[in-house]
Protein backbone atom coordinates (compact mmCIF):
# COMPACT_ATOMS: atom_id res chain seq x y z
CA UNK A 1 0.00 0.00 0.00
CA UNK A 2 1.34 3.32 -1.06
CA UNK A 3 2.25 5.66 2.09
CA UNK A 4 3.00 9.86 1.62
CA UNK A 5 5.21 11.55 4.28
CA UNK A 6 5.70 14.67 4.19
CA UNK A 7 8.28 16.99 6.43
CA UNK A 8 8.30 18.85 8.53
CA UNK A 9 4.60 18.95 9.39
CA UNK A 10 4.92 22.75 10.16
CA UNK A 11 7.49 24.96 9.27
CA UNK A 12 7.88 29.09 9.96
CA UNK A 13 10.73 30.99 8.76
CA UNK A 14 11.12 34.94 8.55
CA UNK A 15 10.39 36.91 4.67
CA UNK A 16 13.36 35.96 2.13
CA UNK A 17 14.89 32.97 3.66
CA UNK A 18 14.48 29.59 0.59
CA UNK A 19 13.34 26.81 1.97
CA UNK A 20 12.66 23.15 0.93
CA UNK A 21 9.92 21.04 1.86
CA UNK A 22 10.55 17.19 1.97
CA UNK A 23 7.99 14.18 0.34
CA UNK A 24 8.73 10.17 0.27
CA UNK A 25 7.06 7.55 -0.74
CA UNK A 26 7.10 4.06 0.34
CA UNK A 27 6.00 2.48 -3.47
CA UNK A 28 8.47 3.77 -6.44
CA UNK A 29 5.98 2.79 -9.27
CA UNK A 30 4.07 5.76 -9.71
CA UNK A 31 3.30 7.72 -12.89
CA UNK A 32 3.46 11.27 -11.67
CA UNK A 33 4.23 13.30 -8.68
CA UNK A 34 2.11 16.51 -7.95
CA UNK A 35 3.09 19.26 -5.41
CA UNK A 36 -0.30 21.40 -4.20
CA UNK A 37 -1.31 24.66 -2.33
CA UNK A 38 -4.01 24.10 0.38
CA UNK A 39 -5.15 27.60 1.93
CA UNK A 40 -7.68 27.34 4.80
CA UNK A 41 -10.56 26.05 4.19
CA UNK A 42 -10.05 26.34 0.46
CA UNK A 43 -9.27 23.78 -2.33
CA UNK A 44 -6.13 22.74 -3.83
CA UNK A 45 -3.73 24.57 -6.30
CA UNK A 46 -1.77 22.90 -8.43
CA UNK A 47 1.91 23.90 -8.07
CA UNK A 48 4.32 21.55 -10.43
CA UNK A 49 3.25 18.19 -12.01
CA UNK A 50 6.28 16.15 -12.45
CA UNK A 51 6.25 12.72 -14.75
CA UNK A 52 8.03 9.59 -13.78
CA UNK A 53 10.31 10.48 -16.31
CA UNK A 54 11.09 13.70 -15.50
CA UNK A 55 13.69 14.83 -12.90
CA UNK A 56 12.30 18.07 -12.18
CA UNK A 57 9.89 20.87 -13.05
CA UNK A 58 9.93 24.57 -12.47
CA UNK A 59 7.53 27.63 -12.01
CA UNK A 60 8.93 30.88 -10.95
CA UNK A 61 10.45 30.91 -7.71
CA UNK A 62 9.71 27.13 -7.01
CA UNK A 63 11.63 24.38 -7.93
CA UNK A 64 10.46 20.57 -7.69
CA UNK A 65 12.23 17.33 -7.96
CA UNK A 66 11.66 13.66 -7.87
CA UNK A 67 13.73 10.55 -7.44
CA UNK A 68 11.53 7.61 -7.93
CA UNK A 69 14.57 5.50 -6.67
CA UNK A 70 14.75 7.03 -3.45
CA UNK A 71 11.31 7.15 -3.71
CA UNK A 72 11.58 11.49 -2.77
CA UNK A 73 10.57 14.68 -3.61
CA UNK A 74 11.60 18.09 -2.69
CA UNK A 75 9.74 21.00 -3.35
CA UNK A 76 12.13 24.48 -2.92
CA UNK A 77 10.79 27.72 -2.37
CA UNK A 78 13.02 30.58 -2.75
CA UNK A 79 12.94 34.36 -1.53
CA UNK A 80 9.66 33.36 0.39
CA UNK A 81 6.80 35.91 0.67
CA UNK A 82 4.22 36.00 3.93
CA UNK A 83 1.93 35.05 0.91
CA UNK A 84 3.50 31.59 0.50
CA UNK A 85 1.85 31.00 4.04
CA UNK A 86 -0.25 27.78 3.16
CA UNK A 87 -0.34 24.12 3.99
CA UNK A 88 1.85 22.11 0.81
CA UNK A 89 0.40 18.89 -0.24
CA UNK A 90 2.83 16.33 -2.01
CA UNK A 91 0.79 13.42 -3.82
CA UNK A 92 1.86 10.46 -6.15
CA UNK A 93 -0.15 9.17 -8.82
CA UNK A 94 -0.62 5.09 -8.64
CA UNK A 95 -1.86 2.15 -10.87
CA UNK A 96 -4.86 3.05 -11.06
CA UNK A 97 -4.70 6.90 -11.37
CA UNK A 98 -5.74 7.02 -7.96
CA UNK A 99 -4.25 10.24 -5.98
CA UNK A 100 -2.89 9.27 -2.59
CA UNK A 101 -1.60 12.76 -0.82
CA UNK A 102 0.95 13.18 1.82
CA UNK A 103 -0.56 15.23 5.52
CA UNK A 104 1.16 18.13 4.16
CA UNK A 105 3.29 20.72 5.95
CA UNK A 106 1.77 24.01 7.10
CA UNK A 107 4.40 26.57 6.20
CA UNK A 108 3.79 30.44 7.63
CA UNK A 109 5.94 32.70 6.38
CA UNK A 110 6.67 36.04 8.84
CA UNK A 111 7.28 39.49 7.34
CA UNK B 1 -6.72 25.06 -17.52
CA UNK B 2 -9.48 22.98 -16.94
CA UNK B 3 -12.34 24.13 -14.31
CA UNK B 4 -14.19 22.12 -12.09
CA UNK B 5 -17.01 23.65 -9.95
CA UNK B 6 -17.98 22.09 -7.00
CA UNK B 7 -21.42 23.15 -4.79
CA UNK B 8 -21.61 24.03 -2.25
CA UNK B 9 -19.41 25.67 -1.03
CA UNK B 10 -20.71 25.33 2.82
CA UNK B 11 -23.26 23.28 3.84
CA UNK B 12 -24.87 23.32 7.77
CA UNK B 13 -27.28 20.76 7.92
CA UNK B 14 -29.35 19.33 10.89
CA UNK B 15 -28.36 15.50 12.49
CA UNK B 16 -29.98 12.78 10.39
CA UNK B 17 -30.94 14.91 6.80
CA UNK B 18 -29.61 13.77 3.36
CA UNK B 19 -27.20 16.45 1.73
CA UNK B 20 -26.17 16.24 -2.02
CA UNK B 21 -22.79 17.76 -3.16
CA UNK B 22 -22.14 18.68 -6.71
CA UNK B 23 -18.96 18.16 -8.87
CA UNK B 24 -19.01 19.58 -12.44
CA UNK B 25 -16.50 19.85 -15.81
CA UNK B 26 -17.27 23.10 -17.25
CA UNK B 27 -14.82 22.63 -20.01
CA UNK B 28 -14.33 18.94 -20.75
CA UNK B 29 -15.28 15.70 -20.29
CA UNK B 30 -14.46 13.87 -17.00
CA UNK B 31 -14.85 9.76 -17.39
CA UNK B 32 -13.42 9.93 -13.62
CA UNK B 33 -14.07 11.94 -10.88
CA UNK B 34 -12.70 10.90 -7.92
CA UNK B 35 -13.89 12.37 -3.97
CA UNK B 36 -12.25 13.02 -1.45
CA UNK B 37 -12.70 13.75 2.21
CA UNK B 38 -10.60 15.74 4.59
CA UNK B 39 -10.40 16.48 8.41
CA UNK B 40 -9.39 19.53 9.97
CA UNK B 41 -4.98 19.67 10.26
CA UNK B 42 -5.07 16.49 8.25
CA UNK B 43 -4.71 15.37 4.40
CA UNK B 44 -7.36 14.29 1.73
CA UNK B 45 -8.22 10.96 1.89
CA UNK B 46 -9.60 9.24 -1.30
CA UNK B 47 -13.18 8.10 -0.72
CA UNK B 48 -14.34 6.45 -4.11
CA UNK B 49 -13.67 6.47 -7.76
CA UNK B 50 -16.66 7.44 -9.73
CA UNK B 51 -16.76 6.61 -13.71
CA UNK B 52 -19.74 7.44 -15.77
CA UNK B 53 -22.28 5.00 -16.66
CA UNK B 54 -20.96 2.75 -13.98
CA UNK B 55 -21.23 2.11 -10.33
CA UNK B 56 -18.64 4.40 -8.05
CA UNK B 57 -15.37 1.64 -6.17
CA UNK B 58 -15.37 2.76 -2.56
CA UNK B 59 -11.98 2.93 -0.93
CA UNK B 60 -12.34 0.18 1.99
CA UNK B 61 -13.87 1.38 4.90
CA UNK B 62 -15.98 3.94 3.44
CA UNK B 63 -19.59 3.15 3.52
CA UNK B 64 -21.46 3.18 -0.03
CA UNK B 65 -24.71 3.05 1.67
CA UNK B 66 -23.61 6.02 3.74
CA UNK B 67 -22.08 7.73 1.15
CA UNK B 68 -24.46 7.38 -2.70
CA UNK B 69 -22.43 8.55 -5.29
CA UNK B 70 -24.15 8.86 -8.71
CA UNK B 71 -22.00 10.00 -12.42
CA UNK B 72 -25.10 10.17 -14.41
CA UNK B 73 -22.57 12.30 -17.42
CA UNK B 74 -19.77 12.91 -18.22
CA UNK B 75 -19.71 16.42 -16.67
CA UNK B 76 -21.21 15.99 -13.70
CA UNK B 77 -20.88 13.79 -10.41
CA UNK B 78 -22.60 14.06 -7.23
CA UNK B 79 -22.14 12.68 -3.11
CA UNK B 80 -24.97 12.41 -1.37
CA UNK B 81 -24.18 11.81 2.40
CA UNK B 82 -26.79 10.50 3.59
CA UNK B 83 -28.59 10.83 7.44
CA UNK B 84 -25.77 12.51 7.73
CA UNK B 85 -24.42 13.18 11.48
CA UNK B 86 -21.82 15.06 13.31
CA UNK B 87 -19.21 12.61 12.61
CA UNK B 88 -19.57 13.37 9.02
CA UNK B 89 -18.82 17.04 9.63
CA UNK B 90 -15.69 17.56 7.63
CA UNK B 91 -14.44 19.10 4.05
CA UNK B 92 -15.16 17.22 0.79
CA UNK B 93 -13.73 17.73 -2.45
CA UNK B 94 -13.91 16.10 -5.86
CA UNK B 95 -11.22 16.30 -8.68
CA UNK B 96 -11.65 15.07 -12.05
CA UNK B 97 -9.73 13.42 -14.70
CA UNK B 98 -10.03 15.16 -18.51
CA UNK B 99 -8.47 12.08 -20.53
CA UNK B 100 -8.77 8.20 -19.85
CA UNK B 101 -4.84 7.58 -19.40
CA UNK B 102 -4.55 6.75 -15.74
CA UNK B 103 -1.46 9.13 -15.26
CA UNK B 104 -3.89 12.54 -17.17
CA UNK B 105 -3.51 15.27 -14.41
CA UNK B 106 -6.34 16.03 -11.99
CA UNK B 107 -8.44 18.94 -11.91
CA UNK B 108 -9.85 19.47 -8.02
CA UNK B 109 -13.03 21.25 -7.18
CA UNK B 110 -12.81 24.21 -4.39
CA UNK B 111 -14.50 22.00 -1.95
CA UNK B 112 -17.41 21.99 0.35
CA UNK B 113 -17.45 22.36 3.70
CA UNK B 114 -19.98 20.16 6.31
CA UNK B 115 -21.09 20.70 9.21
CA UNK B 116 -23.50 18.61 10.95
CA UNK B 117 -25.66 19.51 14.24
Amino acid sequence: KQEVTQIPAALSVPEGENLVLNCSFTDSAIYNLQWFRQDPGKGLTSLLLIQSSQREQTSGRLNASLDKSSGRSTLYIAASQPGDSATYLCAVYNQGGKLIFGQGTELSVKP
Amino acid sequence: GAVVSQHPSRVICKSGTSVKIECRSLDFQATTMFWYRQFPKQSLMLMATSNEGSKATYEQGVEKDKFLINHASLTLSTLTVTSAHPEDSSFYICSARAGGATNEKLFFGSGTQLSVL
